[in-house]
């Protein structure tokens, strides 16, 4: 059973061209839900938590907010150097986190 | 403060031989968590530990593999008598809290190993 979704699987952007990727999960008392990035042959980098719906924390050119089913990662204004796979993962019942499969931006100049 | 510290970056085995991944955590981080990453698929957990101590290990394979984090040193993740199917990169990560109250979790920047 999928307790996190990742769409879409893949994203194709302009440079400048903003967007959304969304992450659904399903997993009952939130106990966080955490946003990462990675690298072609790199370890996931962190990049925010959230914890209760309404929340919102921002990096740079991206913003993750959080709703009660569904979080966003908006990118504002993307560049190349932007492109990876973006994952988010919540933690669920005994396990520390659980991943999405991700999703693989690419922002072409 | 260094990061998360995983080596060896790449390990070839042929079947049947032992791997052994290393990982060191964060400096202040009792917490270690060890995922695998098959290609085109998510990270999935193994194993959840604190020193010296399993607290979970529900997503590790009853056999051939193993996980401890001595007092003192690495974490070590064992594989004992590879087979093609293990090859994949693992991952360990730490933090200063435990899973029932995780706030952050770094990454290491993983272990390739390939089974030849």
């Amino acid at each position: 059973e999928d307790q996190v979704t990742q769409s879409p699987e893949a994203l194709r952007l302009q440079e400048g061209e903003s967007s959304s990727l969304n992450c659904s999960y399903t997993v009952s008392g939130l106990r966080g839900l955490f946003w990462y990035r990675q690298d072609p042959g790199k370890g996931p980098e962190f990049l925010f938590t959230l914890y209760s719906a309404g929340e919102e924390k921002e990096k740079e050119r991206l913003k993750a907010t959080l709703t009660k089913k569904e979080s966003f990662l908006h990118i504002t204004a993307p560049k190349p150097e932007d492109s990876a796979t973006y994952l988010c993962a919540v933690p669920s019942g005994n396990t520390p986190l659980v991943f999405g499969k991700g999703t693989r931006l690419s922002v072409i100049a | 403060n260094a990061g998360v510290m995983q080596n060896p970056r790449h390990l070839v085995r042929r079947r049947g031989q032992e791997a052994r991944l290393r990982c060191s955590p964060m400096k202040g981080h009792s917490h270690v968590y060890w995922y695998r990453q098959l290609p085109e698929e998510g990270l999935k957990f193994m194993v959840y530990l604190q020193k010296e101590n399993i607290i979970d290990e529900s997503g590790m394979p009853k056999e051939r593999f193993s996980a401890e984090f001595p007092k003192e040193g690495p974490s070590i993740l064992r594989i004992q008598q590879v087979v093609r199917g293990d090859s994949a990169a693992y991952f360990c990560a730490s933090s200063q809290t435990g899973w029932h109250g995780i706030t952050e979790a770094f990454f290491g920047q993983g272990t390739r190993l390939t089974v030849v």
